[in-house]
């Protein structure tokens, strides 16, 4: 079982369009992270959100915490081929200690195609 | 800030060597690193948590005689594949914590032959 749904699991676009790719789980999280990862490279991070209900925008792309801290989506606007790569959702699972402390959970990934 | 150097960017090994890549944490200390494995288009899976001057603690199935994990400092932490074989060909990747945040290095290619 995926503690953490990211959806859609692939995403094909023409550039200048929009999109929305989500996180879900049933579990709540303290903190919440999204990264973006070219091949062969480290994942980057973009934001960090903790607050339920958090809105954060970064250029053309924004990010919201749900008021229940359980969801998260990205949301980029006019999509360019620039944007092109694999962006992954992880949290920090409320409460998590001992051993898990700071343990990431991802979700399975988004692979996103921006066509020029 | 927050920096984290992963060395080598590659390596090719033959099957029966062992295989030693670093982790820096450049900028800041790090008392916990973790370490991942990720296969083609898909996400990051967590091997093991670093700890700085204790034990690794290895995820469920991770076979910790296998991956060898050393965390002799605050800046540094070593993933040692022993024995590789040509399943463990894969890309590995670390992050080192800073504030309930993950940095990560750039990923190490092991192929191995």
């Amino acid at each position: 079982t995926q503690l953490l749904e990211q959806s859609p699991q692939f995403l094909s676009i023409q550039e200048g369009e929009n999109l929305t790719v989500y996180c879900n789980s049933s579990s709540v999280f303290s903190s919440l992270q999204w990264y973006r990862q070219e091949p062969g490279e480290g994942p980057v991070l973009l934001v960090t959100v903790v607050t339920g209900g958090e809105v954060k925008k970064l250029k053309r792309l924004t990010f919201q915490f749900g008021d229940a801290r359980k969801d998260s989506s990205l949301h980029i606007t006019a999509a360019q081929p620039g944007d092109t790569g694999l962006y992954l959702c992880a949290g920090i699972l409320s409460g998590a200690g001992g051993t898990s402390y700071g343990k990431l959970t991802f979700g399975q990934g988004t692979i996103l195609t921006v066509h020029p | 800030g927050a920096v984290v150097s992963q060395h080598p960017s590659r390596v090719i090994c033959k099957s029966g060597t062992s295989v030693k890549i670093e982790c820096r944490s450049l900028d800041f200390q790090a008392t916990t690193m973790f370490w991942y494995r990720q296969f083609p288009k898909q996400s990051l899976m967590l091997m093991a948590t670093s700890n700085e001057g204790s034990k690794a603690t290895y995820e469920q199935g991770v076979e910790k005689d296998k991956f060898l994990i050393n965390h002799a400092s605050l800046t540094l932490s070593t993933l040692t594949v022993t024995s590789a074989h040509p399943e463990d060909s894969s890309f590995y990747i670390c992050s080192a914590a800073l504030q309930n945040i993950q940095y990560f290095g750039a990923g190490t290619r092991l192929s191995v032959l």
